[in-house]
């Protein structure tokens, strides 16, 4: 199975909101509302900020919050923060042997 | 509180084989699922395995599947990551994490570093 599709980039100043595409197919985004979202800085250890397409974990900033429509989900981060400027990475489970597929990946700045 | 912590990552040889062990702290580790993602230098979380709590299913991206075996020790609250015939591309930071329902990776360990080289 392919990845995944994010944009390699985005970029919004304090206070803004930005938001992540995550593009699949019928084999998962489009199938199964199983899509989570990951924050990662580098050196330290992917964070999970949402799963099931809509849901924070306890402790998840409600600035944070996922959505869905057809193949392609999205992340919205409300009130950027200089905290967010990390890579986030969306992943679905999918269909076949592969039970779970990542995303490229997206580099949110904060300027 | 949570911690997963990876060890025995290091510098191989292609070809070679090296085993990866995960201890699992604060939580009921025969009750969780587990997953092993790698990310490689420079590129995005690639998942490689996935093993149930009772270590009788398991599953594996393509890229590893029949060089690579993931195992478990509920006794010990452990996770393995046995590799074999190892890679230029296998170099990666390994990560185990368990599952954090509804198929998503949740808590993640720190990770440990892979490289494979001659």
């Amino acid at each position: 199975q392919s990845a995944l599709t994010q944009p390699a980039s985005v970029s919004g100043s304090p206070g803004q909101s930005i938001t992540i595409s995550c593009t699949g197919t019928s084999s998962d985004v489009g199938t199964y509302n199983y899509v989570s979202w990951y924050q990662h800085h580098p050196g330290n250890a992917p964070k999970l900020m949402i799963y099931g397409v809509i849901n924070r974990p306890s402790g998840v900033s409600n600035r944070f919050s996922g959505s869905k429509s057809a193949n392609t989900a999205s992340l919205t981060i409300s009130g950027l923060q200089a905290e967010d400027e990390a890579d986030y990475y969306c992943s679905s489970y999918t269909t076949g042997s592969t039970l779970i597929v990542f995303g490229g990946g997206t580099k949110l700045t904060v300027l | 509180e949570v911690q997963l912590v990876e060890s025995g990552g290091g510098f191989i040889q292609p070809g070679g084989s090296l085993r990866l062990s995960c201890e699992v702290f604060g939580l009921t580790f025969r009750s969780n699922s587990m997953n092993w993602v790698r990310q490689a230098p420079g590129k995005g979380l690639e998942w490689i395995s996935y093993i149930s709590s009772g270590g009788t299913s398991t599953y594996y991206a393509d890229s590893v599947k029949g060089r690579f075996t993931t195992s478990r020790d509920n006794a010990k609250n452990s996770l393995y990551l046995q590799m074999y015939n190892l890679r230029a591309e296998d170099t990666a930071v390994y990560y185990c994490a368990t599952d954090g329902g509804s198929w998503s990776i949740d808590p993640w360990g720190q990770g440990t570093l892979v490289t494979v080289s001659s």
